[in-house]
């Protein structure tokens, strides 16, 4: 069974204090690894895909890295608008669209 | 992107009772998905909705307790019947966006239901 750990589940940081968000998956064939936003009250934004091991992805203060086991999520001297919980997920190859996501990390940027 | 909203945004039900969710995004789409948030769990994956075919549920999700429509490539509905305590959670539409390399699947606002 596919699944997705995300740590920790929340963190606090200083704003300008960087650090990195962990997701931990298992997958049968990884089609795709997605990082999501979401902030209170509202639906999921979509952030990045990453496809195969390697591959780094940036948005501004936020890069997303992957390996066969892992993708990170660093945020790099991080703003308070940055807060938000931020959500992993996997989509398996074999045809199926299904996205099996963790229960995310909420972030918090203190000022 | 697309442009996705849910209505309602938020209710509150009686518990035995029934709630139509209706999914709209602005632009045709051949894949529509339906999912489940419940506090301190994981989105969960409730169904997927093609245009013209039945949805496909996933384990632990039946037709008669979440009836899906999809009458068109813009529009879907979730009905959550016969409603208890355990259903309260946020009912989140996604649509899947084809792209030159990536399938990406793009949410709605969710609705929050509280059943009492």
């Amino acid at each position: 069974e596919d699944q997705v750990t995300q740590s920790p589940e929340a963190l606090r940081l200083q704003e300008g204090e960087s650090s990195s968000l962990n997701c931990s998956y298992t997958v049968s064939g990884l089609r795709g690894l997605f990082w999501y936003r979401q902030d209170p009250g509202k639906g999921p934004e979509f952030l990045f895909t990453l496809y195969s091991a390697g591959e780094e992805k940036e948005k501004e203060r936020l890069k997303a890295t992957l390996t066969k086991k892992e993708s990170f999520l660093h945020i790099t001297a991080p703003k308070p608008e940055d807060s938000a919980t931020y959500l992993c997920a996997v989509q398996a190859q074999g045809g199926s669209e299904k996205l099996v996501f963790g229960k995310g990390t909420k972030l918090t940027v203190n000022p | 992107s697309a442009v996705i909203s849910q209505k309602p945004s938020r209710d509150i039900c009686q518990r035995g009772t029934s709630l139509t969710i209706q999914c709209q995004v602005d632009s045709q789409v051949t894949m529509m998905f339906w999912y489940r948030q419940q506090p301190g769990q994981s989105l969960t994956l409730i169904a997927t909705a093609n245009q013209g075919s039945e949805a496909t549920y996933e384990s632990g999700f039946v037709i008669d307790k979440f009836p899906i429509s999809r009458p068109n490539l813009t529009f879907s509905t979730l009905t959550v019947s016969n409603m208890s305590p355990e259903d309260s959670s946020i009912y989140l539409c996604s649509v899947e966006l084809t792209g030159r390399s990536t399938d990406t699947q793009y949410f709605g606002p969710g609705t929050r239901l509280t059943v009492l």
